[in-house]
Formats: C-alpha cells, sequence, structure tokens
C-alpha cells in the first residue's frame, strides 16, 4: 500500500539553527513527491516538488530511492517558517490524487 | 495569483441533513479534487473529477457523497445525511493538468462541524 510517513509531530528549532524534516514513502512505482506547507490559519500551499529541484524559501528536497526518502531541509531557520509541513505523494498512471503525511509542526524559536 | 475558493469557510449542520460546499477552481483548470482532514488527523483524498465525470475515488467516498459541476465554474461536495464523524475540514484543489506533473492549487477549506 501507499504510505507516506513523516515521523515527527513537532520540531522546535531556533532561529538560525538547520531544520530537517523527514519524510519517507512506501510505493513500489515511480512516485513523485511534494512539499505542502500551512501558516497558521491559511490554505496549503505548493512549497516544492520533486520534479522541479528547485529551491523555495531556501528550503531544499531530494528525492532519495534507494532510502525512500524526501527529507525537507533549511540551513538556517527563519521564525516565519514556523508552520505545519506534509510530505505528499502522487502516483503514477492516470491516477493523479495526493496521499499525504500526517504532517510536522515546525516552530522556529528567536 | 489566481486563487481556489471555498464556500463557506465554517457550516454548522444537524446530524441527517444535507450540506452542499462549494469550491470555485481557477478558470483553466481541468481536474478538480474534494480532500478532508478529520482534526488531529491527515489530509485525505476524497475524489477527483475530469472531463465532467469523477475519475478517481477513495473508500472514503461512499454513496452519502456526491461531486458535481453544475455550471462550468462551481464544483460542488454534496453530504446527503451528515454523520458526525463527517466533522472535518474539507479542502477544494485544481490543477491545470494531471496533478502530479502540473502541481495542485488548495483552496482555503471549509471547515464542517455536524453536531
Amino acid at each position: 500500500a501507499q504510505r507516506v510517513t513523516q515521523p515527527e509531530k513537532l520540531l522546535s528549532v531556533f532561529k538560525g539553527a538547520p531544520v530537517e524534516l523527514k519524510c519517507n514513502y512506501s510505493y513500489s512505482g515511480s512516485p513523485e513527491l511534494f512539499w505542502y506547507v500551512q501558516y497558521s490559519r491559511q490554505r496549503l500551499q505548493l512549497l516544492l516538488r520533486h520534479i522541479s529541484r528547485e529551491s523555495i524559501k531556501g528550503f531544499t528536497a531530494d528525492l532519495n530511492k534507494g532510502e525512500t526518502s524526501f527529507h525537507l531541509k533549511k540551513p538556517f531557520a527563519q521564525e516565519e517558517d514556523s508552520a505545519m509541513y506534509y510530505c505528499a505523494l502522487s502516483r503514477g498512471g492516470s491516477q493523479g490524487n495526493l496521499i499525504f503525511g500526517k504532517g510536522t509542526k515546525l516552530s522556529v524559536k528567536p | 495569483e489566481p486563487e481556489v475558493t471555498q464556500t463557506p469557510s465554517h457550516q454548522v449542520t444537524q446530524m441527517g441533513q444535507e450540506v452542499i460546499l462549494r469550491c470555485v477552481p481557477i478558470s483553466n483548470h481541468l481536474y478538480f479534487y474534494w480532500y478532508r482532514q478529520i482534526l488531529g488527523q491527515k489530509v485525505e483524498f476524497l475524489v477527483s473529477f475530469y472531463n465532467n465525470e469523477i475519475s478517481e475515488k477513495s473508500e472514503i467516498f461512499d454513496d452519502q457523497f456526491s461531486v458535481e459541476r453544475p455550471d462550468g465554474s462551481n464544483f460542488t461536495l454534496k453530504i446527503r445525511s451528515t454523520k458526525l464523524e463527517d466533522s472535518a475540514m474539507y479542502f477544494c484543489a485544481s490543477s491545470e493538468g494531471l496533478g502530479r506533473y502540473y502541481g495542485y492549487t488548495f483552496g482555503s477549506g471549509t471547515r464542517l462541524t455536524v453536531v
């Protein structure tokens, strides 16, 4: 079965510290992986997708097929990064829906 | 930047009543989706809609649920006879093409409370 696992419910770091939000997936095919962010009381926003290999707001994520991981990283956290972060997987073929992880709440302290 | 609009933002309904949640996807998008998030749980896929028909649905999307694109702009989710366990945040999303390639744009959600 397809599954996305985010092992940390809450991650708390100090401003300027490095951040790594973990995401592991289970899928036998070739997945598309995404990171979505949800700031307080706002909508889910696309942060990154592995297909585009870009860096947004200083965040990067590399798909590691051997470890079936797509961890989100940022070298220096900012207070405005505090939010819920969701890792999501989209399956191959014509099935376009997303399978989400449970999310990690990132709290960046001053 | 274009947005997916959802109304209402919060709806309270009595158990057994019908509710219709409304969404206006981005105008040139072709694929439409409904997701829900029960408090404290993960976001779950309900249904996808393309070319005026359901393209995929999850086990959650049973006979109590239906979707419609009545007028070419709105995309609605109807729950015929609400249950307490239908209380959740419901998100609409749309994508220009197949979401796995084009990405998904989400609305701000409708919080449904069934009492």
